[in-house]
């Protein structure tokens, strides 16, 4: 199976800061990489599928990079909504599995 | 609104078992894979199942291959996930998720989750 790990795994970052998330494939996944977003006690949002398209409805501050192996998700400026857990999760292949996540807190 | 709607969750003893529901509406199901995904309390998510649109093709995670079974019945617009041999392991939310279109590939719809909790 190809294994997902997510950078840092938690981060704390004020209202405005500009807030990079890295994720790595343990093999080649072309571009088949999603990002999605969950707050607590609901379910996951889909923020960012194939590496850098944005999901309709999502705010253009996110934005997602990388092929091959290593992949970004970037917040231009973090907004109190924002506030979450982060998950990778590659759709190359089956099992699609997610990275470990990254929990952005409130500095 | 498109939207999944999850039922069937409660507390179940080990070794028992439980039959988890997802109701679609406001799209065609049927034109859709479905996928089951499951979040232990305090952990990540990790993918379960997945079940083509008309359900002739289905996929395991190996931790639940041999005693989950995924089906739908799409005049219902209904997904399913069938639980035998429960472990403790397996107490998490169970959350339902469409799979988009060929070109997006990602969880674009999800349910609220439902809760499945293994105990004696």
């Amino acid at each position: 199976d190809i294994q997902m790990t997510q950078s840092p795994s938690s981060l704390s970052a004020s209202v405005g800061d500009r807030v990079t998330i890295t994720c790595r494939a343990s093999q080649s996944i072309s571009s088949y990489l999603n990002w999605y977003h969950q707050k607590p006690g609901k379910a996951p949002k889909l923020l960012i599928y194939a590496a850098s398209s944005l999901q309709s409805g999502v705010p253009s501050r996110f934005s997602g990079s990388g092929s091959g192996t290593d992949f970004t998700l970037t917040i231009s400026s973090l907004q109190p909504e924002d506030f979450a857990t982060y998950y990778c999760q590659q759709s190359y292949t089956t099992p699609r599995v997610f990275g470990g996540g990254t929990k952005v807190e409130i500095k | 609104e498109v939207q999944l709607v999850e039922s069937g969750g409660g507390l179940v003893q080990p070794g028992g078992s439980l039959r988890l529901s997802c109701a679609a509406s406001r799209f065609t199901f049927s034109n859709y894979w479905m996928h089951w995904v499951r979040q232990a309390p305090g952990k990540g998510l990790v993918w379960v199942s997945r079940i083509n649109g008309d359900g002739s093709s289905t996929n395991y995670a190996d931790s639940v291959k041999g005693r989950f079974t995924i089906s739908r019945d799409n005049a219902q617009n209904t997904l399913f996930l069938q639980m035998n041999s429960l472990r403790a392991e397996d107490t998490a939310v169970y959350y339902c998720a469409r799979e988009g279109f060929s070109g997006v590939r990602a969880f674009d719809i999800w349910g609220q989750g439902t809760m499945v909790t293994v105990s004696s």
